[in-house]
Parts: C-alpha cells; sequence; structure tokens
C-alpha cells in the first residue's frame, strides 16, 4: 500500500521553466524527506524537513513540509537540464527508523 | 569512503533458481535497508536491520524471500526459488542517524 502519493507522476519542461511536485498522505509523519534518483543509480538524500510549516531552500529548489506533517512540496526555480530524474518523498514512522517511499515524479527538462 | 557496495549489478536468472544479492553497508552505520523498485510499485521496504537484527520484515513478499545479516559488514537477500515476477532492482541502503544512503542497486531478470 501506498501511503503518500506524488503528482505529477511525470512532468516534461523547458529548461528555465519553474515547476512544482506534490506529496501527500493522509498519515502524519515525524519526518518527510526527498530524495533524486538518476538512471542506474540509487535515490540521493536532498533535504529532511521535520518541522509543520517549515521550508528549506536548496539552491533553485524550496522544499515546505505542510503544518499538519501529512503532505509536502518541492518547487524547482528555472529549472536546468541537470534537474532532470525521479524525484522520490519519504515519510519516516513515528520512530524515525523506517521510511516509507511516494509513487514518484519523473521530471524531464528539456533544453 | 566506497559507499554501499551491492554485487552484482545485473543478474539475469532462470525461474526456479536460487539468486543471492550482497551488500557491504557504509561502516559505521547501524541501520540497513533493502528495498525493491518497479516501475508499477515503486520502491518499497522489504526488511531493515538495526545492529545486524532484523527489525521489521513485514514488507518480505513472500517465504521464498529471506534475508540476513551475519555482521556489522555484510548482508545477503535471497530468493529461493526464483519467479519471474521477482525481476526488479533492488538496492541496500544504510544509515547512521536519519539520511539513507543507497547503494546502486542489483537489476534483476528472472526469465
Amino acid at each position: 500500500t501506498q501511503l503518500l502519493e506524488q503528482s505529477p507522476q511525470f512532468l516534461s519542461i523547458q529548461e528555465g521553466e519553474n515547476l512544482t511536485v506534490y506529496c501527500n498522505s493522509s498519515s502524519v509523519f515525524s519526518s518527510l524527506q526527498w530524495y533524486r534518483q538518476e538512471p542506474g543509480e540509487g535515490p540521493v538524500l536532498l533535504v529532511t524537513v521535520v518541522t509543520g510549516g517549515e521550508v528549506k531552500k536548496l539552491k533553485r529548489l524550496t522544499f515546505q513540509f505542510g503544518d499538519a506533517r501529512k503532505d509536502s512540496s518541492l518547487h524547482i526555480t528555472a529549472a536546468q537540464t541537470g534537474d532532470t530524474g525521479l524525484y522520490l518523498c519519504a515519510g519516516a514512522s513515528n520512530t524515525g527508523n523506517q521510511f516509507y517511499f511516494g509513487t514518484g515524479t519523473s521530471l524531464t527538462v528539456i533544453p | 569512503d566506497a559507499g554501499v557496495i551491492q554485487s552484482p549489478r545485473h543478474e539475469v536468472t532462470e525461474m526456479g533458481q536460487e539468486v543471492t544479492l550482497r551488500c557491504k553497508p557504509i561502516s559505521g552505520h547501524d541501520y540497513l535497508f533493502w528495498y525493491r523498485q518497479t516501475m508499477m510499485r515503486g520502491l518499497e521496504l522489504l526488511i531493515y536491520f538495526n545492529n545486524n537484527v532484523p527489525i521489521d520484515d513485514s514488507g518480505m513478499p513472500e517465504d521464498r524471500f529471506s534475508a540476513k545479516m551475519p555482521n556489522a559488514s555484510f548482508s545477503t537477500l535471497k530468493i529461493q526459488p526464483s519467479e519471474p515476477r521477482d525481476s526488479a532492482v533492488y538496492f541496500c541502503a544504510s544509515s547512521l542517524s536519519n539520511e539513507q544512503f543507497f547503494g546502486p542497486g542489483t537489476r534483476l531478470t528472472v526469465l
């Protein structure tokens, strides 16, 4: 059972455009993480958000954790071809040791 | 640091054969996770260990799957007998805090 639903599932945009990816759940998580995965490789952690309403910025990427700690969003400003990849959100269990991964958003940035 | 090491990177086998996937976690990490990734089901947690002890194996699909961690530097995931529906990419990840580091994965094809 997928506890985390991501939307959109696929996204293809032109270089320089902005985009937002959503991660939604009916469950509350102690923390939420975003990963990026490139073909043939494992996911790589981008950020961890812990507090409801928290906003973190990583260069052109902005991550937000919902107030109720059930959802999150990832906004990319002025997308670049290097942003292409599969973006995964993951919610942590109450113990913080077990992670439930979302369905993933496959992003393609066209030059 | 070499990161999480998995072997083999690719495995092609015939239905009914035994398959053993191997993982060497990052030195000093006390958690080890086995995941399976498919297009249909995304990234699924199969089992995880803490200090070499299995904590939660509820994600293991059925009795054909087994995992061991005989010491802090080595883990195996075994499928016996393998079936075509087991075809997927299997990832091992290790962590010390709440940041997981993934290996490159083993792409398994069961004919």
